[in-house]
């Protein structure tokens, strides 16, 4: 079955940094990629997404690339702040959506 | 708009003990249901999913199941829950297709099972 492979598992920045958060998948097939921030307790919820027909998505300090040849996408958080301080986890829209692991990111005042 | 609700929000039940949590959408129709199961500190993992009435697929062998008596509910089940059933459980829905998978998942705010 499909599988994604989601690095780092941890990520510590200080604030103002950029954070960087990578996954790779399997399935040559997959045309969806969405990205989910899950706060401590909460549900998890969509932040940003991207389709197979485009290589980048911007939404403010959000932005996420795809390089479908490679099969892998990664998020972009540029400027982070405390409240970003979240779990953050990619997906790859198979049927049904396949998650991985995901990132605990910790931004350090 | 789309609404998903889930309950209870938490519980604490001995082993040996059923399970029954339950899940509805509103202001859809037809939708796929799914639940998954987040334990502490780790990833998503997905339980079950549904794309209609009494269609139930299975991600992994367990001590649990689930049903779809109407087009939107969903419900996860256990006859005697063991130490390991422990986790959050995470309804969600994603709009159904002619039963393909399409577009954003919509997580219900989750059940904090404790099974001591």
């Amino acid at each position: 079955g499909e599988n994604v492979e989601q690095h780092p598992s941890t990520l510590s920045v200080q604030e103002g940094d950029s954070a960087v958060i990578k996954c790779t998948y399997s399935d040559s097939a997959s045309n969806y990629f969405p990205w989910y921030k899950q706060e401590l307790g909460k549900r998890p919820q969509l932040i940003i997404d991207i389709r197979s027909n485009v290589g980048e998505k911007k939404d403010q300090r959000i932005a996420v690339t795809l390089n479908k040849t490679a099969k892998h996408f990664s998020l972009h958080i540029t400027e982070t702040q405390p409240e970003d301080s979240a779990v953050y986890f990619c997906a790859d829209w198979y049927t049904p959506l396949v998650f991985g692991k995901g990132t605990r990111l910790s931004v350090i005042a | 708009s789309q609404t998903i609700h889930q309950w209870p929000a938490t519980l604490v039940q001995p082993v040996g003990s059923p399970l029954s949590l339950e899940c509805t959408v509103e202001g859809t129709s037809n939708p796929n249901l799914y639940w998954y199961r987040q334990a502490a500190g780790r990833g998503l993992q997905l339980l079950f999913y549904s794309v209609g009435i009494g269609q139930i697929s299975s991600e992994v062998p367990q001590n649990l199941s689930a049903s779809r008596p109407q087009d939107r509910q969903f419900i996860l089940s256990s006859k005697k829950l063991l130490l390991s059933d422990s986790g959050f459980y995470l309804c969600a829905w994603s709009p159904g297709t002619s039963g393909s998978n399409t577009g954003e998942l919509f997580f219900g705010e989750g059940s904090r099972l404790t099974v001591l």
